[in-house]
């Protein structure tokens, strides 16, 4: 399987917890996104790696979130002392660089809900 | 601030007949826009592009037109089929020298009848 892969693709945990999410980009792809979706809502965008490089981090992403890409391979997004909030659809996507980097794909997701 | 809209959430079709979808954007330093298909359970699928400098990009069923001085384009798809059913969403590119973050519409249900 080529495509993006996202690991838990459920998660149910208690206010307060910690929680890590982990992506697989397609494995030719030096670019990485998160976006977090609600209901009846469009993705918002999080936060972009090119290889390694964290680049950009969107004002939504509070100090409590915090995401890596050590190796510029597979990324982790980790939530802090979660809150109700929180509770989401978490999206990563992939893509290449250039014009064709516009076309980005996503993995399954992880559902994130917050008790 | 919504930059790009999309004002039917849900829009039910026959079977064999055109889907349009439609979509509005604020923002006119927009270089690319792209439009995305969800199935429930699955990420977004991309689906066509259009670049601002073009008006009309065809692919197969699907057609997306591009009004840039309305700020409006649209997905025609035709003819409808059932496996079309699905959460379409339409988004921009801010610049084309940036970091390609994606600017999404709220999507629009559309549902095919048998």
């Amino acid at each position: 399987d080529t495509g993006v892969s996202q690991d838990p693709r459920h998660k149910i945990t208690k206010r307060g917890q910690n929680v890590t999410f982990r992506c697989d980009p397609i494995s030719e792809h030096n670019r990485l996104y998160w976006y977090r979706q609600t209901l009846g809502q469009g993705p918002e965008f999080l936060t972009y790696f090119q290889n390694e490089a964290q680049l950009e981090k969107s004002r939504l992403l509070s100090d409590r979130f915090s995401a890596e890409r050590p190796k510029g391979s597979f990324s982790t997004l980790e939530i802090q002392r979660t809150e109700q909030g929180d509770s989401a659809m978490y999206l990563c996507a992939s893509s290449t660089t250039g014009l064709a980097g516009n076309e980005q794909f996503f993995g399954p997701g992880t559902r994130l809900t917050v008790l | 601030d919504q930059q790009v809209k999309q004002n039917s959430p849900s829009l039910s079709v026959q079977e064999g007949r055109i889907s349009i979808l439609n979509c509005d954007y604020t923002n006119s330093m927009f270089d690319y826009f792209l439009w995305y298909k969800k199935y429930p359970a699955e990420g977004p699928t991309f689906l066509i592009s259009i670049s601002s400098i073009k008006d009309k990009n065809e692919d197969g069923r699907f057609t997306v037109f591009l009004n840039k001085s309305a700020k409006h384009l649209s997905l025609h798809i035709v003819p409808s089929q059932p496996g079309d059913s699905a959460v379409y969403f339409c988004a921009a590119v801010p610049r084309l020298d940036s970091n390609y973050q994606l600017i999404w519409g709220a999507g629009t249900k559309l549902i095919i009848k048998p």
